[in-house]
This record gives C-alpha cells, structure tokens and sequence, in this order.
C-alpha cells in the first residue's frame, strides 16, 4: 500500500530552518518525480518544489535559493530543508507522489500535510 | 514564474453543468503545460481529479472530464452533486516548473 507521511513541521523563529521529511511506503521515491506543495492558512495551493526521478529540482521563485528538495533512497525519504524562513513560509506542507513511469501514475498520491509555523 | 489563473467562485445548481477555467499569463494553455484538477474540502489533503488534460484517476467521478477550451485549460461537471461543493485547483508545467491556479470556490446550490 502506497502511504506518504510527512514530518518535521512545527514552529520556528524568523530567519530559522526546517528540515522537513517525507517517509514513503509501498514504492520507490528514486522512482517516480517527488513534489512539495504548501498551503498557507486560508490560502490556494502553492507549488514549491519538485525533484526528478534522475535527480534534477525546481523550485518556485519564493522559495529559490532557501528551500532545497532531497531524497534518501535508502531511507526512502523525501526532504525538504528550509533556510532563513519568514513568516510567509507559514503554511501546511504537502509532499506527493507526482509522475512516475506508467501513464496514471500522476499525482495520485498525498501525505496528509504538516504545519510549519514562522514565528517569534 | 507564470501567473495561472481562475474563476474565484462559481455556482452550479444540483444536477447542472459547470465548467471551470484555467488560463495561463504566457498565452495558449496547450497539452504541452500537462494541466492537471484537484479537488480539495475544508481540512483535507488535495485529491487529483483530471492528469494530462483529460485523463481521469480510477476513482474521478464520471461526471468530471477536462479539455482545453479556447486557449484554456477546462474542467466540466456535468450533473453536479452536493457532495461536489469544494475547492478546486488547476496545475500547469512550465519547463520543470508548476504553478498552481488560485483556486475556484464551487458551490452547490
């Protein structure tokens, strides 16, 4: 059964770090493109980060040269590591399985999220 | 980065047909920006409805189906239930980027 559980979330001081893990089950995450998806309270979805399954990333602008995706296969885990947060990072932080190798493996998977507070 | 965006609220009424769009600030909304839907309810996790345009999950609704529709990314509800009252959000690719749309309120009424 594929699962994804998110990790790491809570609250941290402006100008802090992060480090956010995604353990996956039921598949490998060198497999498939990764994906990390935030919500702030009350706002749309926002796209924030993708890694290749050959290991390129991307990043939204917002977050560019701040946030960095990475995974460990042989944890199984995706990461996100945030650097010098503001209280605009605020938000809930979703990681999805995105494409894989088969047509319908698309985005068809999602963690249930964890919340990362930026605050003093 | 591109600027997506859609209708901030519509209503349909139960039974009716909707259609929700997705444009794209850099022109044309083609097959190439790989569009997806999700669906998302207050608390909730998003759920996929609609990948590559128009192809549907094994647990999409029948009643849901995407195209592109005058430069425009698309997803139309044809015999909208209650339970289809929801946030939904269009996604496109940009070169290894992805931006999501704002995000249309449908309400059920």
């Amino acid at each position: 059964e594929v699962q994804l559980v998110e990790s790491g979330g809570g609250l941290v001081q402006p100008g802090g770090s992060l480090r956010l893990s995604c353990a996956a089950s039921g598949f490998a995450v060198n497999s498939f493109y990764m994906t990390w998806v935030r919500q702030a309270p009350g706002k749309g979805l926002e796209w924030v980060s993708t890694i290749y399954s050959g290991g390129g990333t991307y990043y939204a602008d917002s977050v560019k040269g701040r946030f960095t995706i990475s995974r460990d296969n042989s944890k199984n885990t995706l990461y996100l590591q945030m650097n010098s947060l503001t209280a605009d990072d605020t938000a809930v932080y979703y990681c999805a399985r995105d494409t894989g190798a088969l047509n319908y493996e698309r985005f068809d998977f999602w963690g249930q999220g964890t919340l990362v507070t930026v605050s003093s | 980065q591109a600027v997506v965006t859609q209708e901030p609220s519509l209503t349909v009424s139960p039974g009716g047909t909707v259609t929700l769009t997705c444009g794209s600030s850099t022109g044309a909304v083609t097959s190439g920006h790989w569009p997806y839907w999700f669906q998302q309810n207050p608390g909730q996790a998003p759920r996929t409805l609609i990948y590559d345009t128009s192809n549907k999950h094994s647990w999409t609704p029948a009643r849901f189906s995407g195209s592109l529709l005058g430069g425009k990314a698309a997803l139309t509800l044809s015999g909208a239930q209650p339970e289809d009252e929801a946030e939904y959000y269009c996604l496109l690719s940009y070169n290894g980027a992805r931006v999501f749309g704002g995000g249309t309120k449908l309400t059920v009424l």
